[in-house]
């Protein structure tokens, strides 16, 4: 298994653009997130899927689209990129037990986006 | 607000010290989990304790739950300079709706085992 792979590793945006942030993973997990990472500020919960079809808002959603057409991707869309979305960005994934997490995230490596 | 609040920010040992980060978070769990980040990478799962659970081992690890503190922590014996991370917690968290389908970070502690 590849487990999750993240698609670019590395970016350089000028604000206004956009941009999509891929995230695959082969383990047919039901569950799907999105997490930035900013200096001392730990994880911050973008999005998130509990399946194919379902999204919902995390704790910082502005400025970023989801969507889960299938299992397997859960990209992320930037509309217009601003310099405060200058971040590492994670995709997880893992199992959802009646809407308890009773396993492990496995974590995709990261993509480096710098907004100009 | 992020729901996980690590103490210390930062923690430097020596090797084959031991290591204490805690934890803090605010509303009740289903349960709390531990990861680690080497500088660049992407999260390890190191170890999950139930909301039922008081004390889990795995390895070196030593992990404690006080549900009625609202607190965790993890002790790491014997440290290596391979332990040498960040490491975070993360819950998952309920409200009187259920379940939120949220795992929640904290900002992490930073630490560094000389050799």
């Amino acid at each position: 298994n590849a487990g999750v792979t993240q698609t670019p590793k590395f970016q350089v945006l000028k604000t206004g653009q956009s941009m999509t942030l891929q995230c695959a993973q082969d383990m047919n997990h039901e569950y799907m997130s999105w997490y930035r990472q900013d200096p001392g500020m730990g994880l911050r919960l973008i999005h998130y899927s509990v399946g194919a079809g379902i999204t919902d808002q995390g704790e910082v959603p502005n400025g970023y689209n989801v969507s889960r057409s299938t299992t397997e991707d859960f990209p992320l869309r930037l509309l217009s990129a601003a310099p405060s979305q200058t971040s590492v960005y994670f995709c997880a994934s893992s199992y959802l037990r009646a809407g308890e997490f009773r396993e492990t995230q496995y974590f995709g490596p990261g993509t480096r986006l710098l907004v100009l | 607000s992020q729901q996980g609040e690590e103490d210390p920010q930062a923690l430097s040992i020596q090797e084959g010290e031991n290591a204490t980060m805690n934890c803090s978070y605010k509303t009740s769990i289903n349960n709390l989990q531990w990861y680690r980040q080497n500088s660049g990478r992407g999260l390890v799962h190191l170890i999950l304790i139930r909301s039922n659970e008081r004390e889990k081992h795995s390895g070196r690890l030593r992990v404690t739950l006080d549900t009625s503190k609202k607190s965790s922590s993890l002790l790491i014996t014997a440290s290596r300079a391979a332990d040498t991370a960040s490491y975070f917690c993360a819950t998952d968290h309920v409200n009187y709706g259920g379940a939120t389908n949220k795992l929640i970070f904290g900002t992490g502690t930073l630490l560094a085992v000389q050799p």
